[in-house]
């Protein structure tokens, strides 16, 4: 039983465009919401995150929009930089952590 | 300020053998959490630690595995008898809190195969 869904595995997106990373949740127990970012052979880092009491949160080139009614989540990079290659895990908490699939995001020169 | 500390970083070995990890979390952080994340998939939580107490362990397979944590830093998660299904990375994190949107630190992980 998948809680937190992230049907894309990949992305590729060119340089300086926008990126948008989508992630589907079943539970309306959640009451936050993660995104995290994997390079390879490192543990994940913390990148943004918003309660579930607003619908947008932003941080420099990421902004997380939430819509509650369709349990629906996404990030936006804007633009994207050659460093934001690497797998986006979205998480949801209700106490305890649930990790999606991830998504390969791929930053086209 | 050191962040979570993870050894070993790989680990091979054949089923049926036995296997320790170990984790040293960040200074001052009361949660610990051990994850499995096996390729191509999301890290799965095994094991959680409030100070040295157990909160949720529900993904945990008992059978084979454990995980202490004494003292409320350090950390091992153990796996006896290894089976071929145990190959992935275990990751261990930890937070300075409990619950409502904590933000996680994470450290570099243990890649396990098991051949």
């Amino acid at each position: 039983d998948q809680q937190v869904k992230q049907n894309s595995p990949s992305l590729s997106v060119q340089e300086g465009r926008i990126s948008i990373l989508n992630c589907d949740y079943t539970n309306s127990m959640f009451d936050y919401f993660l995104w995290y970012k994997k390079y390879p052979a490192e543990g994940p880092t913390f990148l943004i995150s918003i309660s579930s009491i607003k619908d947008k949160n932003e941080d420099g080139r990421f902004t997380v929009f939430l819509n509650k009614s369709a349990k629906h989540l996404s990030l936006h990079i804007v633009p994207s930089q050659p460093g934001d290659s690497a797998v986006y895990f979205c998480a949801a908490s209700a106490g305890k952590i649930i990790f999606g699939k991830g998504t390969r995001l791929h930053i086209l020169p | 300020e050191a962040g979570v500390a993870q050894s070993p970083r790989y680990k091979i070995i054949e089923k049926r053998q036995s296997v320790a990890f170990w984790c040293n979390p960040i200074s001052g952080h009361a949660t610990l959490y051990w994850y499995q994340q096996i390729l191509g998939q999301g890290p799965k939580l095994l094991i959680q630690f409030q100070n040295n107490g157990v909160v949720d362990d529900s993904q945990l397979p008992k059978d084979r595995f454990s995980a202490e944590r004494l003292k409320g830093v350090d950390s091992t998660l153990k796996i006896q008898p290894a089976k071929l299904e145990d190959s992935a990375v275990y990751l261990c994190a930890s937070s300075g809190g409990y619950g409502f949107g904590e933000k996680l630190f994470f450290g570099s992980g243990t890649q396990l195969s098991v051949l």
